[in-house]
């Protein structure tokens, strides 16, 4: 498996109040993504990065915030939480290459409720 | 805007059937992943197409790749129970600005099957 982690595994929160969730790996990989999973929706990408301190949006990014320090850890921060970023949010990580992608390894998710 | 459908959304089918799950996209890529999603769990890659024509197998799974057609399909043989869960495609695509690659992914077929 590869050495994806994510914490908080699981969180409630009160609206308005700035949470950050961590993903943390052990591959070297450059790429790492954060997603979010709803019903009806699939996967949607939020951030990600493709180096240190190098990030791009997704198509859901209003409201969120991220930051890449180091190689191995990639922060998303939300603000002032509300009720509609309750999710599953999931960090993957994948290699690169010159124009070629490869698959993603997702973390274990982290399941978070904004009260 | 890229956009990835799948369909059928949900499929019931009984224990030894075949079934196929269709995967389109719109974007002009010419590398395509499954992945599949277990209920509360994280989600494991299946499958990687890399190129037209492309097909991979795994036990009663076949994935095919028709990039003229920009459609995947993943051919279900004689379905077994331990093959429910939810299957995931999803297609790379450039961000011209930054050069890097990001995913965008298909809202799932929740397949089930019945003993």
């Amino acid at each position: 498996d590869a050495g994806i982690t994510q914490s908080p595994r699981h969180k409630v929160t009160e609206t308005g109040t700035p949470v950050t969730l961590r993903c943390h790996q052990t591959e070297n990989h450059r790429y790492m993504y954060w997603y979010r999973q709803d019903p009806g929706h699939g996967l949607r990408l939020i951030h990600y990065s493709y180096g240190v301190k190098d990030t791009d949006k997704g198509e859901v990014s209003d409201g969120y915030s991220v930051s890449r320090s180091k190689t191995e850890d990639f922060l998303l921060t939300l603000e002032s939480a509300t009720s509609s970023q309750t999710s599953v949010y999931f960090c993957a990580i994948s290699e690169s290459g010159f124009r070629q992608t490869y698959e993603q390894y997702f973390g274990p998710g982290t399941r978070l409720t904004v009260t | 805007e890229l956009k990835v459908e799948q369909n059928p959304l949900f499929l019931s089918m009984q224990e030894g059937k075949n079934y196929t799950i269709y995967c389109n996209y719109s974007t002009t890529s010419d590398r395509l992943y499954w992945y599949r999603q277990d209920p509360g769990k994280s989600l494991e890659s299946l499958f990687v197409l890399l190129s037209n024509g492309a097909v991979k197998q795994e036990g009663r799974l076949m994935a095919s790749l028709d990039t003229k057609a920009r459609l995947s399909t993943l051919h279900i043989t004689a379905a077994v129970h331990d093959l429910s869960a939810t299957y995931f495609c999803a297609v790379d695509d450039l961000a011209i600005t930054s050069g890097t690659y990001k995913y965008i992914f298909g809202t799932g077929t929740r397949l089930k099957v019945l003993a």
